[in-house]
């Protein structure tokens, strides 16, 4: 069974620094993965995705992740974080060809000034 | 519409009573999820519809929650005879495709079981 695992529950970082959210995933098949941030009282909204190709993933408002088949993970990063990044960022894994999708626990990001 | 509506957006019960969610996909968007999310945790798989047909309910908790999405649109997710466990945000979102696209979720229903 596939598993995504979100080791920081809360990571608070000052305004423009750089951030990084891990995420590592177990699965004996090839998997999609994905990316996602939920504002406060709204729903999940996607960041970026991996399905095949280069490993570097760029997304919305600056973000970007690699994906590490060896270490199985996909962690996300910003260079330069500004408030309005506040907010919970969820990993997800979808097994290739299938409808299951995997989300984790999230991580909430705080972004102070 | 442009995005995925759920509604209500907001739904205190009373323990015992029933309450019906609903949520209205994108337009031709064929695959259609429920997830339940409960406080400071990812969304958890409840259902999966592929046009009208429920392929998958393994995530349902209980016999009291139902899901049906009857023309292949709009669906509804019904929990009869509440109880406090049932408390969270009901999401629910739609795909074009399942497995490699992107899921489009609404913004969620919140029920609160009294």
């Amino acid at each position: 069974a596939q598993s995504v695992t979100q080791l920081d529950s809360q990571v608070p970082v000052f305004e423009e620094a750089p951030v990084e959210l891990r995420c590592n995933y177990s699965s004996s098949v090839s998997v999609y993965l994905f990316w996602y941030v939920q504002y406060p009282n709204q729903g999940l909204q996607l960041l970026l995705k991996y399905l095949s190709g280069s490993t570097l993933v760029k997304g919305i408002n600056g973000f970007e992740a690699e994906f590490n088949k060896s270490q199985t993970s996909f962690h996300l990063r910003k260079p330069s974080v500004h408030i309005s990044d506040t907010a919970e960022y969820f990993c997800a894994v979808s097994v290739s060809g299938t409808y299951k999708y995997i989300f984790g626990t999230g991580t909430r990001l705080k972004v102070l000034a | 519409g442009a995005g995925v509506s759920q509604s209500p957006r907001y739904k205190v019960a009373k323990r015992g009573q029933d309450v019906a969610l609903r949520c209205d996909p994108i337009s031709g968007h064929v695959s259609l999820f429920w997830y339940q999310q409960a406080l400071g945790q990812g969304p958890e798989f409840l259902t999966y519809f592929q046009n009208e047909a429920q392929l998958d309910k393994s995530g349902l908790p209980s016999d009291r929650f139902f899901a049906e999405r009857p023309e292949g649109s709009v669906s509804t997710l019904k929990i009869q005879r509440t109880q406090q466990e049932d408390s969270a945000v009901y999401l629910c979102a739609s795909s074009f495709l399942a497995g490699a696209g992107e899921l489009f979720f609404g913004e969620g229903s919140r029920l609160t079981v009294l």
